[in-house]
């Protein structure tokens, strides 16, 4: 089985200010991770995927996140908070080899302060 | 590439009633996937089609709900006998082989 769980529901961040939102998985065996981002009544929009090449994983919008076995993470970063990043941020995890479904994490809720 | 689509957006019924939602893939995509998104969680996953072969199904899918999709094109999803605990926003994704899933835009259903 295979979950996800992200750390912190709400984060706060200035303008400008450094983003880090938190996720961990637990999968039985090396996963593809995903992060998406939600902005108000739209759908999910795909940032990045990690799919076993690089650990680093740089995205659109200029977030990033790294690939980390040994603590079972894959934190999303980006250096620079603009007010348009203001969304829900859900990371997902897939079992690599298979179609089958991603599982989702219960999305954290970032908020940029001018 | 009109991305994936679905219909209605909205849609808001008395408890008791059917209600049927459509997804409409990106074209050429054979995989199609049904999800539920409650307020303050995730999407979880409810089922999941190649082609018009419906493979998996959640725990989730209780015998009120059902989905098709036929000719492995577009897709429905319905609710028998909707209960107040099916208000959720339903997502569609569809992907073509690989990784990468694209999701609609949702509908919203409110049972009252």
């Amino acid at each position: 089985a295979q979950s996800v769980t992200q750390l912190g529901s709400h984060v706060s961040v200035s303008e400008g200010a450094l983003v880090l939102l938190r996720c961990n998985y637990s999968s039985s065996v090396p996963p593809y991770l995903f992060w998406y981002v939600q902005y108000p009544n739209q759908g999910l929009q795909l940032l990045l995927k990690y799919t076993s090449a690089a650990t680093l994983v740089k995205g659109i919008n200029g977030f990033e996140a790294e690939f980390k076995k040994s603590e079972t993470s894959f934190h999303l970063t980006k250096p620079s908070a603009h007010m348009s990043d203001a969304a829900e941020y859900f990371c997902a995890v897939r079992l690599k080899g298979t179609a089958r479904q991603l599982t989702f994490g219960s999305g954290t809720q970032l908020t940029v302060l001018p | 590439d009109t991305g994936v689509s679905q219909d209605p957006r909205h849609k808001i019924t008395k408890r008791g009633q059917n209600v049927t939602f459509r997804c409409d893939p990106i074209s050429e995509h054979n995989r199609l996937y049904w999800y539920r998104q409650t307020l303050g969680q995730g999407p979880e996953f409810l089922t999941y089609f190649q082609n018009e072969a419906q493979l998996e199904k959640s725990r989730l899918l209780s015998d009120r709900f059902s989905a098709e999709r036929p000719k492995g094109s577009f897709s429905t999803l319905e609710i028998q006998r909707t209960e107040q605990g099916d208000s959720a926003m339903y997502l569609c994704a569809s992907s073509p082989s690989g990784t990468r899933v694209f999701f609609g835009p949702g509908t919203r259903l409110t049972v009252l």
